[in-house]
C-alpha cells in the first residue's frame, strides 16, 4: 500500500529565501508524480509533473527531482514570495492503478 | 478553454437528505476521478469513471455512495442518506486519455456540510 509522507509539516520564511520541500513514497512503482499548491478553501493547482522516466522539471521558480528507486521527490521553489504561502501538496501515481495517492501537505508561509 | 467545473461549490445538507455534485470535465477530457478530503486529512482517491463506465470505485464507501458519468452531461457523485462523518470538501479531476501518465486537472470543489 502505497504511503506518502511529506516533510516538513509547516514552514514560515521570510521572502526571498530558496525554499526545499520533500516528499517520500513507500512504493517506487509510479508511473508519475504531480505536485500540486492548494489555497486555504481552494482547488488544488497543477503545478509539476513529472514522469517515472524523468529525473527534474522544471517550471518558473519551480524545480521538481525525482528519484523514483529510493522513493523521494523534492520540490525546490527560488527566491520565494508571500503569494508562494500555500499548501503544497505532492501526489504519485501507482503503477497499474489510475489513483492519485496524496501526502498530507506542506503548509507554507512566505513574510514580506 | 474552461477548467474543470464543479457545482454547487457549497452544499447543507441535513442527516438523512440527499446530496448531489456535479463535475463537468475540461473539454475534450473524458476521464473523471473523484476524491474527497476530510476535515484536517488529506485527499483520498473514492472513483474513476469514463463515460457510462465506473473503472475502478475501490475507495467509494460500501453504502450510500454513488457515481455516475453518462453519456451526455456531467458526472454526478451522489451520497444517499448523509450523516455529519460526509461533510468534506469533494474534488474532482479529469485527464484527457487513459493514459497513466496524464496530468489529472482538479475543480475547484464541493464543500458539503451535513448540519
Amino acid at each position: 500500500k502505497q504511503e506518502v509522507t511529506q516533510i516538513p509539516a509547516a514552514l514560515s520564511v521570510p521572502e526571498g529565501e530558496n525554499l526545499v520541500l520533500n516528499c517520500s513514497f513507500t512504493d517506487s512503482a509510479i508511473y508519475n508524480l504531480q505536485w500540486f499548491r492548494q489555497d486555504p478553501g481552494k482547488g488544488l493547482t497543477s503545478l509539476l509533473l513529472i514522469q517515472s522516466s524523468q529525473r527534474e522539471q522544471t517550471s518558473g521558480r519551480l524545480n521538481a527531482s525525482l528519484d523514483k528507486s529510493s522513493g523521494r521527490s523534492t520540490l525546490y521553489i527560488a527566491a520565494s514570495q508571500p503569494g508562494d504561502s500555500a499548501t503544497y501538496l505532492c501526489a504519485p501515481r501507482v503503477d497499474n492503478t489510475d489513483k492519485l495517492i496524496f501526502g498530507t501537505g506542506t503548509r507554507l508561509q512566505v513574510f514580506p | 478553454n474552461a477548467g474543470v467545473m464543479q457545482n454547487p461549490r457549497h452544499l447543507v445538507r441535513r442527516r438523512g437528505q440527499e446530496a448531489r455534485l456535479r463535475c463537468s470535465p475540461m473539454k475534450g477530457h473524458s476521464h473523471v476521478y473523484w476524491y474527497r478530503q476530510l476535515p484536517e486529512e488529506g485527499l483520498k482517491f473514492m472513483v474513476y469513471l469514463q463515460k457510462e463506465n465506473i473503472i475502478d470505485e475501490s475507495g467509494m464507501p460500501k453504502e450510500r455512495f454513488s457515481a455516475e458519468f453518462p453519456k451526455e452531461g456531467p458526472s454526478i457523485l451522489r451520497i444517499q442518506q448523509v450523516v455529519r462523518g460526509d461533510s468534506a470538501a469533494y474534488f474532482c479531476a479529469s485527464s484527457p486519455t487513459q493514459t497513466y501518465w496524464d496530468e489529472q486537472f482538479f475543480g475547484p470543489g464541493t464543500r458539503l456540510t451535513v448540519l
